[in-house]
């Protein structure tokens, strides 16, 4: 069964610090990307970027280019999203997704939980 | 950068069906997928390849995609289908979502 666990909810402060993580299970790790998606709160989907376990090969959306960091570790199973100094503004719902890439295009076909980000002063 | 658009929101009446479309002028060129999300949960894939439906979704959702717009339909609409639904494509420059619709069965 796949199955892709993010940690748990975050309460920080602007300014800090902060990673997140995406355990991957029930499928070969490499063989597929990973996508992060923010969701403000009340908001739509948001694409933030994906990262390939096997070679690290990282893409950002340009809205977030230089904002967050997407990596992996193959070793370990698990991808991760993270962040220099948070803003208020990044309090919001953000989930893992596996990526499907083929001839019938890209699709999500499996999600974390979502880890709620909150930052306030 | 690339967009699609979605109604804000959409009104169906129990087992009647609900159209949502989504518009974007590279339907020709590229494939669309959409998700549910219910509130407080994961979104969840419903169609992909424009038109197919991933193991465990029921046949009452169906896609398709025409000069630049892809629609999802929901024929027989049940209480359990009310939630958010999105598009979503992707192409050199990344993925990209559809601004959601709001489904709500009546």
């Amino acid at each position: 069964e796949v199955q892709l666990v993010q940690s748990g909810a975050e309460v920080t402060r602007p300014g800090e610090s902060l990673k997140i993580s995406c355990k991957c299970s029930g499928y070969i790790f490499t063989n597929y990307w990973i996508g992060w998606v923010r969701q403000m709160p009340g908001k739509g989907l948001e694409w933030m970027g994906i990262v390939h376990p096997a070679d690290s090969d990282t893409r950002y959306s340009p809205s977030f280019q230089g904002q967050v960091t997407i990596s992996a570790d193959k070793s370990i199973s698990t991808a991760y999203l993270q962040w220099s100094s948070l803003k208020a503004s990044d309090t919001a719902m953000y989930y893992c997704a596996r990526r499907r890439l083929g001839p019938g295009g890209s699709r999500f076909d499996y999600w974390g939980q979502g880890t709620l980000v909150t930052v306030s002063s | 950068s690339y967009e699609l658009t979605q109604p804000p929101s959409v009104s169906v009446s129990p087992g009647q069906t609900a159209s949502i479309t989504c518009s974007g002028d590279k339907w020709g060129d590229e494939y669309a997928s959409w998700y549910q999300q219910k509130p407080g949960q994961s979104p969840v894939l419903v169609i992909y390849q424009d038109t197919k439906r991933p193991s465990g979704i029921p046949e009452r959702f169906s896609g398709s995609n025409s000069g630049n717009t892809a629609t999802l339909t929901i024929s027989g609409t049940q209480a359990m289908d009310e939630a958010d639904y999105y598009c979503q494509t992707w192409d050199s420059s990344g993925e990209v979502f559809g601004t959601g619709t709001k489904v709500t069965v009546l």
